[in-house]
């Protein structure tokens, strides 16, 4: 039972660099969400997906791209990264019209943009 | 827009101390609410939720209470222990996905000491 399983889970960057982060789920969630989490800002959307093919921008989406070719996964892309986006990743999921029961968390991915 | 505003800590207890930590929110219009937990190292689970006013969430001894003329989910634990040292974030989300996500207040770290 993996629930969303996040990779890498740490990963050291230098300025200009691109990498692609995966994030994986097998509960066929519909729902797939990429979060950010800073120190004193919480978590805030970065992009979200609401289907197969389908992505769009959530609150701070400048800087990352996202793909969602196959239901279960959810790729978050830095073509080049900035030492502002030193930071922790989170990918959620969840099942529509099911809202209400929560979303389910990965064990996030510690990027440090040097 | 919707927003979740939250005590800021680090809140520092003594164990068997009784917790309070404030959430208000503003909304739009009729949000579920949220308590999430981040453990050391790990992402963030599901406390407890409410759906609709004045409904009380519970687990693991923590409540929360959906107070609409208030608009506040504050979370309660009647003794605490070392091992609910985390950081615990308040949320909020509607029914149908998409954008709405889950909007986040900044976190409250709590510290329980021996």
């Amino acid at each position: 039972n993996a629930g969303v399983t996040q990779t890498p889970k740490f990963r050291v960057l230098k300025t200009g660099q691109s990498m692609t982060l995966l994030c994986a789920q097998d509960m066929n969630h519909e729902y797939m969400y990429w979060y950010r989490q800073d120190p004193g800002m919480g978590l805030r959307l970065i992009h979200y997906s609401v289907g197969e093919g389908t992505t769009a921008k959530g609150e701070v989406p400048d800087g990352y791209n996202v793909s969602r070719l196959k239901k279960q996964n959810f790729l978050l892309g830095l073509e080049s990264a900035a030492p502002s986006q030193t930071s922790v990743y989170f990918c959620a999921s969840n099942r529509r019209g099911r809202e209400v029961d929560g979303y389910t968390f990965g064990s996030g991915t510690r990027l440090t943009v040097v | 827009g919707d927003s979740v505003t939250q005590m800021e800590g680090p809140v520092t207890l003594s164990e068997e101390a009784c917790l309070t930590i404030n959430c208000t929110y503003t909304a739009t219009g009729y949000p579920s609410l949220f308590w999430y937990v981040q453990y050391p190292g790990e992402g963030l689970q599901l406390l407890l939720k409410a759906t609709k006013a004045d409904d009380k969430g519970s687990n693991k001894g923590f409540e929360a209470t959906y107070r609409k003329e208030t608009t506040s989910f504050h979370l309660e634990k009647g003794s605490v222990q070392v091992s609910d040292s985390a950081v615990y974030f308040c949320a909020l989300s509607y029914s149908g996905g998409g954008a709405d996500g889950l909007t986040f207040g900044k976190g409250t770290h709590l510290i329980i000491q021996p």
